[in-house]
């Protein structure tokens, strides 16, 4: 798979929006990002993922670079129920191929201060 | 709709001793997953298994490590003999399927095992 580059750490506070970044520079064309996150103590809840597109849902925003060499997830109003492991995964679109497994690297741990 | 359900949450065990994780995946998944987090450190893909076929298991030790997925009833992660360096957070996901790159996987809530 390939290789995504995130910060360690962030800090927000509440009700402030949040950017996370990811950079992956050797994205291939048929690559999905995809975003996790896991709370304290719980396992990893899905946020989002997309191709080309940026998108949306109830959780969060992704925007990704025209180039697809980075993306940023968006939390718009960030809660303190918000503070976890934000991790940034690449996944490839092949039925054939063992992309269910998912490699998570360290992601960037988001502080969210009241 | 439950979600991925685990047990035991916590585990201890005592070197040589063995230890098994269940994992109950949400309704209508038929494919399972099971992922290891060491302390400090990112989840690592161990098993993937269908309903009585392991798929891929790639990511598992060599010895004293087994999964299976049986027709009827839970997924277990079977390890025998446990040693210290065992002790992790053992996650289990489903998925209604696994071909695409867009299939969500859904976590359980994890079982701590502890290795005295």
């Amino acid at each position: 798979d390939a290789k995504t580059t995130q910060p360690n750490s962030m800090e927000s506070n509440e009700e402030e929006p949040v950017h996370l970044p990811c950079n992956h520079s050797t994205i291939s064309g048929t690559d999905y990002i995809h975003w996790y996150r896991q709370l304290p103590s719980q396992g990893p809840e899905y946020v989002i993922h997309g191709l080309t597109s940026n998108v949306n849902n109830r959780m969060a925003s992704l925007a990704i670079a025209e180039d697809r060499k980075s993306s940023t997830l968006i939390l718009h109003r960030a809660t303190l129920r918000d503070a976890a492991v934000y991790y940034c995964i690449l996944r490839v679109f092949n039925s054939g191929g063992s992309n269910y497994k998912l490699t998570f690297g360290k992601g960037t741990l988001l502080t969210v201060n009241p | 709709n439950a979600g991925v359900m685990q047990n035991p949450r916590h585990l201890v065990r005592r070197r040589g001793q063995e230890a098994r994780l269940r994992c109950s995946p949400m309704k209508g998944h038929s494919h399972v997953y099971w992922y290891r987090q060491l302390p400090e450190e990112g989840l690592k893909f161990m098993v993937y298994l269908q309903k009585e076929n392991i798929i891929d298991e790639s990511g598992m030790p060599k010895e004293r490590f087994s999964a299976e997925f049986p027709k009827e009833g839970p997924s277990i992660l079977r390890i025998q003999q446990v040693v210290r360096g065992d002790s992790a957070a053992y996650f289990c996901a489903s998925s209604p399927r696994s071909s695409g790159g867009t299939d969500t996987q859904y976590f359980g809530p994890g079982t701590r095992l502890t290795v005295l």
